[in-house]
């Protein structure tokens, strides 16, 4: 099983301010299969990223996705507002997983 | 609207079952492979199970397996997850989950449409 490992567990922060959290598989994902998904309180998930790097449908493009192999980054470059949230990646090979998440909340 | 609506979730006793039912509208349910995805009261998310566009083919995660089934009923835009022998850290919310792009086989995608969930809680 491919473990996801996320980074910082919470990462506090202002609006406007530029979000870097980071997903380290335990192994190289094969073509990239990774997702960023975003979830808040009371709600299910949302895509955001997929292919490591492609936006989903209707998601802002202060939303980016990078990396490759093992290593994995989803920036976000202005918070907004809305964007408090927990955000999970999540590799979706042969047995997908998912990480742990990161929190990003109010400073 | 695309959409995915959980329900049959509910209290149940350790050792006990319980069948998850989840219904699809507004796109082709008999297009997709569909997932399970549960997540226990304040935790993160975890796989489940996986069936194909066909229910022909289906994946289950270590924890699971042995104790659920998952199926599909394409007629109807059902897809169902039968959960036995329940233990009381199956408690979670249990969501319905389309895949993007694949209909199954060695074709792999992100998820793009997720149901509110369906709360199970096991317990004596």
């Amino acid at each position: 099983e491919i473990v996801l490992t996320q980074s910082p567990a919470t990462l506090s922060l202002s609006p406007g301010e530029r979000a870097t959290l980071s997903c380290r598989a335990s192994q190289s994902l094969s073509s990239n299969f990774l997702a960023w998904y975003q979830q808040k309180p009371g709600q299910p998930p949302r895509l955001l990223i997929h292919g490591a790097s492609s936006r989903a449908s209707g998601i802002p493009d202060r939303f980016s996705g990078s990396g490759s192999g093992t290593d994995f980054t989803l920036t976000i470059s202005r918070l907004e507002p809305e964007d408090f949230a927990v955000y999970y990646c999540h590799q979706y090979g042969s047995s997908p997983t998912f990480g742990p998440g990161t929190k990003v909340d109010f400073k | 609207e695309v959409q995915l609506v959980e329900s049959g979730g509910g209290l149940v006793q350790p050792g006990g079952s319980l069948r998850l039912s989840c219904s699809a509208s507004g796109f082709t349910f008999s297009h997709y492979a569909m997932h399970w995805v549960r997540q226990a009261p304040g935790k993160g998310l975890e796989y489940v199970s996986e069936i194909n566009s066909h229910g022909s083919s289906t994946y289950y995660s270590d924890s699971v397996r042995g104790r659920f089934t998952i199926s599909r009923d394409n007629s109807k835009n059902t897809l169902y997850l039968q959960m036995g022998s329940l233990r009381t850290e199956d408690t979670a919310v249990y969501f319905c989950v389309k895949d993007a792009l694949c209909s199954g086989g060695n074709c792999y995608s992100a998820y793009d449409i997720w149901g509110q969930g369906t709360l199970v809680t096991v317990s004596s």
